[in-house]
């Protein structure tokens, strides 16, 4: 069984640019969330969705907005890219809303120059 | 705002020595969860601890949460240059769902 696929592996921007990561969690699974790994730091979360609903948000600013489709794979974007929003972003999948496991993509890189 | 900090940041050992990285918080958490991560790849969950005192074994690692629920350990016996990588906690609270609260990580290196 395929595992969390994330799509582009990497992506080159430049300011002011917008961006659209993909997500297709593991199949069964309902619940995807969103995180952001800046280089020598520890994933911090941006969004959860359970049933193509928004069930918890990040700090981070209106720039950042996600949904979630029927099939619930899901899609991040980013609008007026920022240096700062160069990042390792992670998506992880799990069954439903309780404290399951989370199992994680491999990322999309995203370099912001 | 819950925060979780590891220690040491960095660690450089031989192998065949042992490694002890800590995590620790003000906040309580319902479970704690270890990570590994590896460069170019998501986090891969090791373990998760979930009562007070709980210790858990996986081969030579030894995890333990504290009674209090605030703080964890990652213990290391005799690290193989195949345990390095990049070492992350993660706590979670019982209405948070699928939101993790990651602590900065611990990048071990463990050298032939």
């Amino acid at each position: 069984d395929a595992g969390v696929t994330q799509s582009p592996t990497h992506l080159i921007k430049t300011r002011g640019q917008h961006v659209t990561l993909r997500c297709s969690p593991i199949s069964g699974h309902k619940s995807v969330s969103w995180y952001q790994q800046v280089l020598g730091q520890g994933p911090q979360f941006i969004f959860q969705y359970y049933e193509k609903e928004e069930r918890g948000r990040g700090n981070f600013p209106d720039r950042f907005s996600a949904r979630q489709f029927p099939n619930y794979s899901s899609e991040l974007n980013v609008n007026a890219l920022l240096l700062g929003d160069s990042a390792l972003y992670l998506c992880a999948s799990s069954g439903g809303q309780g404290n399951e496991k989370l199992f994680f993509g491999s990322g999309t890189q995203l370099s912001v120059l | 705002t819950q925060l979780l900090e590891q220690s040491p940041q960095f660690l450089s050992i031989q192998e065949g020595e042992n490694l002890t990285v800590y995590c620790n918080s003000s906040s309580v958490f319902s479970s704690l969860q270890w990570y590994r991560q590896e460069p170019g790849e998501g986090p891969v969950l090791l373990v998760t601890v979930v009562t007070g005192g709980e210790v858990k074994k996986l081969k030579r690692l030894t995890f333990q949460f504290g009674d209090a629920r605030k703080d964890s350990s990652l213990h290391i016996t005799a690290a193989q240059p195949g345990d390095t990588g990049l070492y992350l906690c993660a706590g979670a609270s019982k209405t948070s769902g699928s939101r993790l609260t990651f602590g900065e990580g611990t990048q071990l290196t463990v050298n032939p």
